[in-house]
């Protein structure tokens, strides 16, 4: 059975750092690209960052750049997110979620989410 | 980034069609997803490259795309199928995914 476990979220400050992990099972972490999602409260899912297979290839939504970092360590599956210097605006559920082997952008598995509030 | 637009609502009678549009710049050049995400719930794919089904997804759901709009619909709607519906595509210009905004599906 496939399964994403997300974890790390929690409450922070504006400023701050948080590190997310999701960790994976049920199939062969390192042939798949992943993605991170987010959503916040009561609003819609917002593409945040994609990963290729080796994670030689990243790329991050406007938003986030030069402030998330997407990570993977294929040997423990786990995917990771780095966020720093984070905004009240950051504040949201944080999916991962897999890239489907059979399409190019599709995610066809997800966590549960964790979720990540900034404020003071 | 490329914008993908959705009616925030849409409301259908038990048994009857559900037609949720996704509007963008010549998105019929673009390869389209949709989700269903129930409250609570993380999103699940139904329909994905414009019209084909996951395993596991009924065959009431399907999905179009031609010119500036992308259509998800679902035959004979249940009670269960009220949730919100997300499309989604890759942008091979900005290489982003980008979301529409979301769909509410009230089943009268």
């Amino acid at each position: 059975e496939v399964q994403l476990v997300e974890s790390g979220g929690g409450l922070d400050q504006p400023g701050g750092s948080l590190r997310l992990s999701c960790e994976v099972s049920g199939f062969t972490f390192r042939s798949y690209w992943m993605h991170w999602v987010r959503q916040a409260p009561g609003k819609g899912l917002v593409w945040v960052s994609r990963i290729n297979t080796d994670g030689s290839y990243t790329n991050y939504a406007d938003s986030v750049k030069g402030r998330f970092t997407i990570s993977r360590d294929n040997a423990k599956n786990t995917l990771y997110l780095q966020m720093n210097s984070l905004r009240a605006e950051d504040t949201a559920v944080y999916y991962c979620a897999r890239e489907a082997d059979y399409s190019t952008s599709a995610t066809d598995y997800w966590g549960q989410g964790t979720l990540v509030t900034v404020s003071s | 980034s490329y914008v993908l637009t959705q009616p925030p609502s849409v409301s259908v009678a038990p048994g009857q069609t559900a037609r949720i549009t996704c509007g963008g710049n010549n998105v019929g050049t673009k390869v389209v997803h949709w989700y269903q995400q129930k409250p609570g719930q993380a999103p699940v794919l139904v329909v994905y490259d414009d019209s084909d089904r996951p395993s596991g997804i009924p065959e009431r759901f399907s999905g179009s795309n031609s010119g500036n709009t992308a259509t998800l619909s679902i035959r004979r709607v249940e009670a269960g199928d009220e949730a919100d519906y997300y499309c989604q595509v890759w942008d091979s210009s900005s290489e982003h995914v980008a979301f529409g905004g979301g769909t509410k599906l009230t089943v009268l």
